[in-house]
């Protein structure tokens, strides 16, 4: 079974407003990445965060992590119609692999 | 944008024939990765790869297979295609690292597959 859940698996907002995503996981963790796909794109890597943070920013993307709940969120702040897109989220552990998660569809309307 | 190249970026073939979806990177990563995705749907990782003459299949079984002969090669071949095989294929790429590494990965912009 996957790894990481995302949820929901779509989200429609209007334009300015912040989304939030969320991933559970099962297993215990070295980092934990978000990606970004366009619709029939490859994904593109967004941010990660270590095990030992808690929160991490980058621009408009802020990711928190909370490890006792294995769960972390991706919250965009002023959303824009570019950033329609399906949102991932991927674990990584001692396996040296990621596990992707199921997914996130964000649709943000002008 | 990642330099990692997938070809054809579509394909659209007859059952039963031969193909092979090519992936090539020049970042001189060690692991190279492929996924299958249906759309909308989640990725499954077939194959990987952690170097030269290195394969491994991956968590969902597919009747494709690989091949690493070059660090920056990792072709993908399909001896026989049926209709099950219609998806989008995803390549990636991630640099070996040390302990410390992320293991994050850039992504080809895929390969999308229709058998008829």
């Amino acid at each position: 079974s996957q790894q990481g859940e995302e949820d929901p698996q779509a989200l429609s907002i209007q334009e300015g407003e912040n989304a939030t995503m969320n991933c559970s996981y099962k297993t215990s963790i070295n980092n934990l990445q978000w990606y970004r796909q366009n619709s029939g794109r490859g994904l593109v890597h967004l941010i990660l965060i270590r095990s030992n943070e808690r929160e991490k920013h980058s621009g408009r993307l802020r990711v928190t992590l909370d490890t006792s709940k294995k769960s972390s969120s991706l919250l965009i702040t002023a959303s824009r119609a570019a950033d329609t897109a399906s949102y991932f989220c991927a674990t990584g552990g001692s396996a040296r692999q990621l596990t992707f998660g199921s997914g996130t569809q964000l649709t943000v309307l002008p | 944008e990642a330099d990692i190249y997938q070809t054809p970026r579509y394909l659209v073939i007859g059952t039963g024939k031969k193909i092979t979806l090519e992936c090539s990177q020049t970042m001189g990563h060690d692991k190279m990765y492929w996924y299958q995705q249906d759309p909308g749907m989640e990725l499954h990782l077939i194959h990987y790869s952690y170097g030269v003459n290195s394969t491994e299949k991956g968590d969902l079984s597919s009747e494709s297979t690989v091949s690493r002969i070059r660090t920056e090669h990792f072709p993908l071949t399909l001896e026989s295609a049926r209709p099950s095989h219609t998806s989008q294929y995803l390549c990636a790429s991630s640099d070996r690292g040390g302990l410390a590494s992320t293991d994050t990965q850039y992504f080809g912009p895929g390969t999308r597959l229709t058998v008829l």
